[in-house]
């Protein structure tokens, strides 16, 4: 099973910074990975798919870059909805594993 | 629009059993490989089960492996999760997700989700 490893654990912010989140794989997933989005009370929405190709509908202050082992999210310029839990996953081999969850909270 | 709906949640007791169902919408359901995703409170997301488009194929987390039981109707765009032998480890939303790309058993991306459904094992 690959594990992954997202950092840091939370990032605290202000509107209008850049925030840059990261997962480590503990083996390669090629390209195959995703990022989440979760607010409280709510279902995850997909924001990245395949490292770096943005979700029908998401705004363009998200990018994900990376392959192999090490991916990041990036998300240019924060805005006030962007406050949340980010995860990641992979999609390289069963099972489907995600990270544990960076949480985005405004400083 | 797409749309994915659960339903079967609730209390049980410990080795007890439930079947949560997915109503699905707005999409060829039969073409697309699906899952059960669960967040146990205040935790993080953790993949369940996976069926493919035609039923053919199942896919479990060894947490689960040999308790629950993934299946799907086609006719009805209904997807089901049958588990016994619930542990309190269990306890949890269970997300039904489609998967983003069609034909093939894909284990991601999940690009629609439905609004889940609580799981309470306890005495």
């Amino acid at each position: 099973e690959i594990v992954l490893t997202q950092s840091p654990a939370t990032l605290s912010l202000s509107p209008g910074e850049r925030a840059t989140l990261s997962c480590r794989a503990s083996q390669s997933v090629s390209g195959y990975l995703a990022w989440y989005q979760q607010k409280p009370g709510q279902a995850p929405r997909l924001l990245i798919y395949d490292a770096s190709n943005r979700a029908t509908g998401i705004p363009a202050r998200f990018s994900g870059s990376g392959s192999g082992t090490d991916f990041t999210l990036t998300i240019s310029s924060l805005e006030p909805e962007d406050f949340a839990v980010y995860y990641c996953q992979h999609r390289s081999n069963w099972p489907a594993t995600f990270g544990q969850g960076t949480k985005l909270e405004i400083k | 629009e797409v749309q994915l709906l659960e339903s079967g949640g609730g209390l049980v007791q410990p080795g007890g059993s439930l079947r949560l169902s997915c109503a699905a919408s707005g999409f060829t359901f039969s073409s697309y490989i699906m899952h059960w995703v669960r967040q146990a409170p205040g935790k993080g997301l953790e993949w369940v089960s996976a069926i493919s488009g035609v039923g053919g194929r199942t896919y479990y987390a060894d947490s689960v492996k040999g308790r629950f039981t993934v299946s799907r109707d086609n006719s009805k765009n209904t997807l089901c999760l049958q588990m016994s032998s619930l542990r309190a480890e269990d306890t949890a939303v269970y997300y039904c997700v489609k998967v983003y790309f069609t034909s093939g058993d894909y284990a991601g991306p999940f690009d629609i989700w439905g609004q889940g459904t609580m799981v309470t094992v306890s005495s």
